[in-house]
């Protein structure tokens, strides 16, 4: 079955930098879009970073432009959120989503877990 | 602007319906969302998308109790014979070239 799993949360201090990874199994990873979405503690769903099959394309949301990069690895199934000049409020639970297979459309079918990012001094 | 508006609480009684709404800005009236679940302290769950004319795709090993239907610019998630795992707070999604929009989610909860 369909199974993501992100690691590498924790603190990180003000300005700090920390990667992130989701193992992806369960599926042919390296023909599925891939996102990052992010939830503040108590708050809604924020799309951050998509990077295509390919990694051909890459968007991230005004928010985090400049600061996170995504990335992929296909020969490790793995998705990747690069994040620097960190700030106390990216504090989120970070979410990796697997894009649906409709070639006309852009909904997350499958999510990891999360792991939580602690930005504080 | 593409915005998604959604109540910020609903309720209804245990065995009972609910019908959760999702409006599209004006201007993006014929887009396609997504419903997504989330119980407490527990990651979001994929439930359907369902396309401007009613259209829906579930995603895996959702109930029949869970559907979707569209009119204009809203869009609705319709949950019938409720029962107490559905209490969660619940998302609709859009998306456009190179961005992507959450709607500011639907606490349910079942009396």
């Amino acid at each position: 079955q369909v199974q993501l799993v992100e690691s590498g949360g924790g603190v990180v201090q003000p300005g700090g930098s920390l990667r992130l990874s989701c193992a992806a199994s369960g599926f042919a990873f390296s023909t599925f879009a891939m996102h990052w979405v992010r939830q503040a503690p108590g708050k809604g769903l924020e799309w951050v970073a998509i990077i295509s099959y390919a990694a051909r394309t890459e968007y991230n949301a005004a928010s985090v432009k400049g600061r996170f990069t995504i990335s992929r690895d296909n020969s490790k199934n793995t998705v990747y959120l690069q994040m620097s000049s960190l700030r106390p409020d990216d504090t989120a639970v970070y979410y990796c989503a697997r894009e649906g297979p409709d070639s006309d459309s852009s909904y997350y079918d499958y999510w990891g877990q999360g792991t939580l990012v602690t930005v504080s001094s | 602007q593409l915005v998604l508006t959604q109540s910020p609480s609903a309720s209804a009684s245990l065995g009972a319906s609910v019908k959760l709404t999702c409006t599209l800005s004006s201007s993006h009236r014929n887009y396609a969302i997504a419903w997504h679940q989330q119980q407490a302290e527990k990651g979001p769950r994929f439930l359907m998308k369902v396309n401007y004319d009613g259209s829906q795709r579930k995603g895996d090993e959702i109930p029949d109790r869970f559907s979707g239907s569209s009119s204009g610019a809203e869009r609705y998630l319709i949950i019938s014979s409720l029962q107490s795992e559905d209490e969660a707070d619940y998302y609709c999604q859009t998306w456009g070239t190179g961005i992507q929009v959450f709607g500011g989610g639907t606490k349910l909860t079942v009396l």
